[in-house]
């Protein structure tokens, strides 16, 4: 079985702050983690994924996630913070690739405010 | 490329009634998987197809039921509408089993 904790239902930085998305995870084998994100009456994009190679995952839009298997943790982080950054964020774990016959398994979200 | 379509973009249906919402792959994939997102929560998976049969299922009851056809497009049936079925409709499909999934905007559905 997987699951996926996000830490955080709510988080406000001002823009050119840090943005900081926080993720925790449960999985029996080694799995894949992805970050999407989810603007107001758009589909789910794609931010990154982590597929058991570098540990450090470079995104689009500057974003970058690191995994870390001894504390199970997928934390999303970006250095400076634009407006067009809010949005709905989701953390999700997979046993395959990008979704097997499990499918994947999505958190419940953290909502990115952004203050002017 | 085409990406990934949903029709309709809206649906009002009342209990108990039928429901078939429709996705369109994205060209040259051939794996659309199906996820219900309640308000405010992630998606949850509800099933796969592949090569025109299912290939995995998640935590959804019998009346939830799919098909794919032949040009890999794909439908959603749900019959018995209850209240709690309303949600956002998410089609994803993949170039291949286990690859990146692309999302549709998605099928709002209202059941009163």
């Amino acid at each position: 079985a997987q699951s996926v904790t996000q830490l955080d239902s709510h988080v406000s930085v001002s823009e050119g702050t840090p943005v900081l998305l926080r993720c925790n995870y449960s999985s029996s084998y080694s799995p894949s983690l992805f970050w999407y994100v989810q603007h107001p009456n758009k589909g789910l994009q794609l931010l990154l994924k982590y597929t058991s190679a570098a540990t450090l995952v470079k995104g689009i839009n500057g974003f970058e996630a690191e995994f870390k298997k001894s504390e199970t943790s997928f934390h999303l982080t970006k250095p400076s913070a634009h407006m067009s950054d809010a949005a709905e964020y989701f953390c999700v774990v997979s046993l395959g690739s990008g979704g097997g016959a499990d499918g994947l398994t999505f958190g419940k979200g953290t909502h990115l405010i952004i203050q002017p | 490329e085409t990406g990934v379509t949903q029709s309709p973009t809206h649906l009002i249906k009342t209990r108990g009634q039928q429901v078939t919402l429709r996705c369109s792959s994205q060209s040259g994939h051939n794996t659309v998987s199906w996820y219900q997102q309640a308000l405010g929560q992630g998606p949850q998976f509800i099933f796969q197809y592949y090569r025109e049969e299912e290939n995995g299922r998640g935590n959804f009851p019998p009346r939830f039921s799919g098909l794919q056809f032949p040009n890999y497009s794909s439908e959603l049936n749900v019959n018995a509408l209850e209240l709690d079925d309303s949600a956002l409709y998410l089609c994803a499909s993949s170039q291949l089993l286990g690859n990146e999934q692309f999302f549709g905007p998605g099928t709002r559905l209202t059941v009163l």
